[in-house]
């Protein structure tokens, strides 16, 4: 079965600096890849998803990158705020309302 | 648009005690999650309803926990007898061929 790895485990930033997360994963069926930002709390919230037919994808200050071949993608943060201080997750899928599996996720701390 | 609403928010009970708990999905969502949350980690997924039929429950572990979702629409999770290890964040989600919106889940303690 799919298995998502997700590093680090916590990643602290000063504000206005760039956060990356990385994950992998193993079954090359996968074609869709939600990122998720929990806060302390509170449900996990979408946002941002790539599928397997684009490389790159951007909303504002994140961005999301995959690379089928090396099975892995990436959560790109720029101009961090204090408000992305939170839990972020990725997870793979082989379908968008399929079972997503989930990497252990990353805290994110943004230092003032 | 109302988001996915789960009842009750917070349950305490003995070890060998019933529990439910109660998720009502987006308006038209046809596909229902049931996750189960552990501090610090993922959400795992343990039920998969398309509309009333559940299409994976093969992470569901049948002797305790049972799940139900009449009609299409309300879902109620059930486990009997709870054990310490089942404490952990219940988290229903719904989506429409694409994003899985989550409710606000449950979080159980088992004393």
């Amino acid at each position: 079965g799919e298995n998502v790895e997700q590093h680090p485990s916590t990643l602290s930033v000063q504000e206005g600096d760039s956060a990356v997360i990385k994950c992998t994963y193993s079954d090359s069926a996968s074609n869709y890849f939600p990122w998720y930002k929990q806060e302390l709390g509170k449900r996990p919230q979408l946002i941002i998803d790539i599928r397997s037919n684009v490389g790159e994808k951007k909303d504002q200050r994140i961005a999301v990158t995959l690379n089928k071949t090396a099975k892995h993608f990436s959560l790109h943060i720029t101009e961090t705020q204090p408000e992305d201080s939170a839990v972020y997750f990725c997870a793979a899928s082989k379908r968008s309302n399929y079972q997503l599996i989930w990497g252990a996720g990353t805290k994110l701390i943004i230092k003032p | 648009e109302a988001g996915v609403v789960q009842s009750p928010r917070y349950k305490i009970i003995e070890k060998k005690q019933p529990v439910a708990f109660w998720c009502n999905p987006i308006s038209g969502h046809n596909t229902l999650y049931w996750y189960r949350q552990n501090l610090g980690q993922g959400p795992e997924l343990l039920i998969r309803y398309e509309n009333e039929e559940a299409v994976d429950d093969s992470q569901l572990p049948k002797d305790r926990f049972s799940a139900e979702r009449l009609k299409g629409v309300d879902s109620t999770l059930k486990i009997q007898p709870a054990e310490l290890g089942d404490s952990a964040v219940y988290l229903c989600a719904s989506s429409l061929g694409g994003e899985q919106f989550f409710g606000p889940g449950t979080r159980l303690t088992v004393l």
